[in-house]
């Protein structure tokens, strides 16, 4: 089974709103990476937060990570329609060198 | 600055039929990946190279062969192609603790 699950699966809310995606893990992570994926197309990095971070922030992105629980949490503020996406969490194990991926949660901002 | 090139873009195989996806980063990168996403799913890691001249197994290797030629360079070769196959393959390259950059995909539809 994958390292990292996510949820929801899919959520749609509307402009303007703030989305909130959770992503727990099983393993010891040298760091925790989110990803955006628009229709199929190549992954783009958004945020990396580091086992020994606790929050990071990159503009309307704020990335928590609890390793205790070991889960992290995406937020995006004041979300646009361009934000529709598919979003992604992996995890770098085994000394960082493996990265792995959860199965995403679907993101649709209705305008 | 090319980044991550995949080649071919897009491929169908009959059943049986081998073929080598190529992918070459310009980076620098010590680490290369080799994901499959099927639809709807995550992505899933097939192979990986922490650096050159080593390889190691992913979550999914069966049916798959990879080589590290250089630096820059890793291959995924299919030997005997098979329907279960069928997906959309990214290459990956990363150094040390940082994050992905990926390709632009490759579509295999084997028949």
């Amino acid at each position: 089974s994958q390292q990292g699950e996510e949820d929801p699966q899919a959520l749609s809310i509307q402009e303007g709103e703030n989305a909130t995606m959770n992503c727990s893990y099983k393993t010891s992570i040298n760091n925790l990476q989110w990803y955006r994926q628009n229709s199929g197309r190549g992954l783009v990095h958004l945020i990396l937060i580091r086992s020994n971070e606790r929050e990071k922030h990159s503009g309307r992105l704020r990335v928590t990570l609890d390793t205790s629980k070991k889960s992290s949490s995406l937020l995006i503020t004041a979300s646009r329609a361009a934000d529709t996406a598919s979003y992604f969490c992996a995890t770098a194990i085994q000394g960082a060198q493996k990265l792995v991926f959860g199965q995403g949660t679907r993101l649709t901002i209705n305008p | 600055n090319a980044g991550v090139t995949q080649t071919p873009k897009f491929q169908v195989l009959k059943t049986g039929q081998s073929m080598t996806l190529q992918c070459a980063q310009d980076m620098n990168h010590n680490s290369m990946y080799w994901y499959r996403q099927d639809p709807g799913m995550g992505l899933r890691l097939i192979y990986y190279s922490a650096s050159e001249g080593t390889t190691d197994k992913g979550e999914v290797p069966n049916g798959y062969n990879v080589s590290r030629l250089n630096k820059r360079e890793f291959s995924l070769r299919l030997e005997s192609a098979a329907p279960s196959q069928t997906s959309v393959y990214f290459c990956a390259s990363k150094a040390y603790a940082t994050e992905a950059f990926f390709g632009q995909g490759t579509r295999l539809t084997v028949v």
